[in-house]
């Protein structure tokens, strides 16, 4: 079964330097979601598309943003990067069920990025 | 603010026994609840869920347990496998429109004796 894609698995980059995540989400889902998850942390959410508009909002530094297109991929897009941004990023995706409520939320390998 | 929480931080189990990873959590307007399985470097599996409607669901070789009264979620893996090491977390989605976000607890690494 097609699962979640991320790119790139790895990313390293300087600091105030910029980084763009890309996402896949399973055929026929329209919700992405975002979550960062730092050394020996669970993951925190970030945000989250729904049919292309934004639907929820985590703790997400103002240096981030998010977008989803119109096939339903998602880029999150990553400005004067810190240390403290190093993470394993995650994409997850749903589809919502015949009742209108999310089904579950599948995650992608994630992408780790570095920031030297 | 409330929070998901797991009551041990590691389990170690042999070979072919039952394991039950309990979790807590604080927020009673939950009304979904998933387990995940992570192995180092990797992104959460998924394992099994359940709404706040019922108390019990079954899987292969897994089964969840939701306490409403205690807010209490359980997951029980029978027979454990070496292949059953990992980080499990579990999660709640605290508000009750759709789309929303999942609250992760503190993983528990499970930890499987040969």
């Amino acid at each position: 079964a097609a699962g979640v894609i991320q790119s790139p698995r790895h990313l390293i980059k300087e600091k105030r330097e910029t980084a763009t995540l890309k996402c896949y989400p399973i055929p026929r889902h329209d919700t992405v979601y975002w979550y960062q998850q730092g050394p020996g942390q669970d993951p925190q959410f970030l945000i989250s598309f729904y049919e292309k508009m934004q639907s929820d909002k985590g703790s997400i530094p103002d240096r981030f943003s998010a977008q989803q297109f119109s096939d339903y991929h998602s880029e999150l897009n990553m400005s004067s990067l810190e240390l403290g941004d190093s993470a394993l990023y995650f994409c997850a995706s749903s589809q919502r069920d015949s009742g209108g409520v999310a089904d579950t939320q599948y995650f992608g390998p994630g992408t780790r990025l570095t920031v030297l | 603010g409330e929070s998901v929480g797991l009551h041990l931080p590691t389990l170690s189990v042999q070979e072919g026994d039952n394991s039950i990873i309990n979790c807590a959590y604080s927020n009673s307007a939950s009304d979904y609840f998933i387990w995940y399985k992570q192995e180092s470097g990797k992104g959460p599996q998924f394992i099994i869920d359940i709404r706040s409607n019922m108390d019990k669901r079954q899987g292969q070789r897994v089964t969840v347990l939701l306490n409403k009264t205690v807010k209490h979620l359980s997951l029980q893996i029978a027979a454990t496998q070496p292949g059953d090491s990992a980080v499990y977390l579990c999660a709640e989605k605290p508000d009750t429109g759709a789309n929303s976000k999942l609250t992760f607890g503190k993983g528990i690494t499970l930890s499987v004796r040969p």
